[in-house]
């Protein structure tokens, strides 16, 4: 069964800092791994996703990398600014592929101090 | 293009009551899902179906059933309501593949259930 897990649980950091949040999955047989924003009441925003032959993924401000044979994916947020303030989740395919739904990390609660 | 829509947005039921969660996507995506997010765990599926008339078991289905009669509709029922599923509801729609590749799932805003 795939499980995820983020560090850290939480983090404040003064805007304009540079900041990396962890993902680390147990079965490493995926085909992909996504990262999604979700800000407080509402629903969930896919931010990134890497297949399983890509390294990294950018999109703006925002990197995504994914080395699965140490089970580790990172989400780098350069310059970071109070908007960017939400909880980030990992997610990983359920059993290892397929379109059977998503294992969801407990997120990482973010907020950018002005 | 509404995206994935949910109703309703908020419910609260007694014990025992039953009641169905509506899913609509207007993307023609193939894939649906249904989620729920409780504090502290995270978020867990349920069921998924990947094509009208298709579901399957996810990881916590157990008081819950659904049906996909049509593509773009995903129910969620819950036939006899218990504090425990107590909840925030997701639902997800994906295209599925494209060129091999899976793509993303799209998520609607949310339902918020209060069981007492």
């Amino acid at each position: 069964k795939q499980e995820v897990t983020q560090i850290p649980a939480a983090l404040s950091v003064p805007e304009g800092e540079n900041l990396v949040l962890n993902c680390s999955f147990t079965d490493s047989a995926i085909y992909n791994l996504q990262w999604f924003r979700q800000d407080p009441g509402k629903g969930l925003t896919s931010l990134l996703l890497i297949q399983s032959s890509q390294r990294e993924q950018t999109s703006g401000r925002l990197n995504a990398s994914l080395d699965k044979s140490s089970g580790r994916s990172t989400l780098y947020i350069a310059a970071s600014q109070p908007g960017d303030s939400a909880t980030y989740l990992c997610a990983a395919p359920y059993s290892g592929g397929g379109a059977d739904g998503l294992t969801f990390g407990k997120g990482t609660h973010l907020i950018i101090q002005p | 293009n509404a995206g994935v829509t949910q109703t309703p947005k908020f419910r609260v039921l007694k014990t025992g009551q039953s009641m169905t969660l509506l899913c609509a996507q207007d993307m023609n995506h193939e894939y649906m899902y249904w989620y729920r997010q409780d504090p502290g765990m995270g978020l867990r599926l349920i069921h998924y179906s990947v094509g009208e008339g298709t579901t399957a078991k996810g990881e916590v289905p157990d008081g819950y059933n659904v049906s996909r009669l049509k593509k773009q509709n995903f129910l969620l029922g819950l036939e006899s309501a218990a504090p425990s599923q107590t909840s925030v509801y997701f639902c997800a729609s994906s295209p599925g593949y494209s060129a091999g590749i899976q793509e993303t799932q799209y998520f609607g805003p949310g339902t918020r259930l209060l069981v007492l």
